[in-house]
């Protein structure tokens, strides 16, 4: 069973463009979440998405926005991006039933300069 | 106060030494816990859930104190492959977000 994917692996952008991330979970998982993980600091939770409608957002601006597709596959888009905004950037899905833990991808390092 | 709060250490043992980690979580109607193990730059992976009864899974050993709103992990017989960080999460309310803790740092030695 294929895990979860994330695309692109590394990504390079300058202070104001924006970047696309890109992610597909598990075969048959509906639920969609990311997450950042700036260096040496934990994971903040960023977009919940399940069967194609955002169910809940962390506590960021606006400029991070995001879509899940029919296929359940999601886009994590960052506007006008900052040099704060250089982290690692985790996808995981679950089937949404809760006591269920999550299958991370292995992430796209954003790098902003 | 954060929503769960580990002691980052790090955590220094020899190998086959017993080691545990305590996390403290903020709201009383969390629902589900999990610890999860993180490589230097790499994804975190589910190392294991943790169940109010306690659970073992080989080495590990998950407890879950609701009283006091602690989880804990203990890892026995440590091994050079356990360095790691160890991510205690928990999920509160009708959502499935799992909330992270910052993590505990361990590195096992020779």
């Amino acid at each position: 069973e294929a895990g979860v994917t994330q695309s692109p692996t590394h990504l390079i952008k300058t202070r104001g463009q924006q970047a696309t991330l890109r992610c597909s979970p598990i075969s048959g998982h509906t639920s969609v979440y990311w997450y950042q993980q700036a260096l040496g600091l934990g994971l903040q939770f960023l977009l919940w998405y399940d069967e194609g409608e955002e169910r809940n957002r962390g506590n960021f601006p606006p400029r991070f926005s995001g879509r899940q597709f029919p296929n359940y596959s999601s886009e994590l888009n960052v506007n006008a991006l900052e040099l704060e905004d250089s982290a690692l950037y985790l996808c995981a899905s679950s089937l949404s039933v809760r006591g269920r833990g999550y299958t991370f991808g292995s992430g796209t390092r954003l790098t902003v300069v | 106060r954060k929503e769960v709060e580990q002691d980052p250490g790090p955590f220094n043992v020899p190998e086959g030494a017993t080691v545990a980690f305590n996390c403290t979580y903020s709201n009383s109607a969390s629902q589900s816990f999990f610890w999860y193990r993180q490589d230097c730059r790499k994804e975190p992976k589910l190392l294991m859930s943790v169940y109010s009864s306690g659970n073992e899974d080989g080495r590990f050993t998950a407890q879950l104190n609701r009283a006091s709103q602690y989880i804990s992990l203990l890892i026995r017989d440590s091994k050079l492959s356990d360095s790691a960080t160890y991510l205690c999460v928990v999920t509160t309310g009708t959502a499935s977000k799992l909330t992270f803790g910052t993590g505990t740092r361990l590195q096992v030695t020779l």
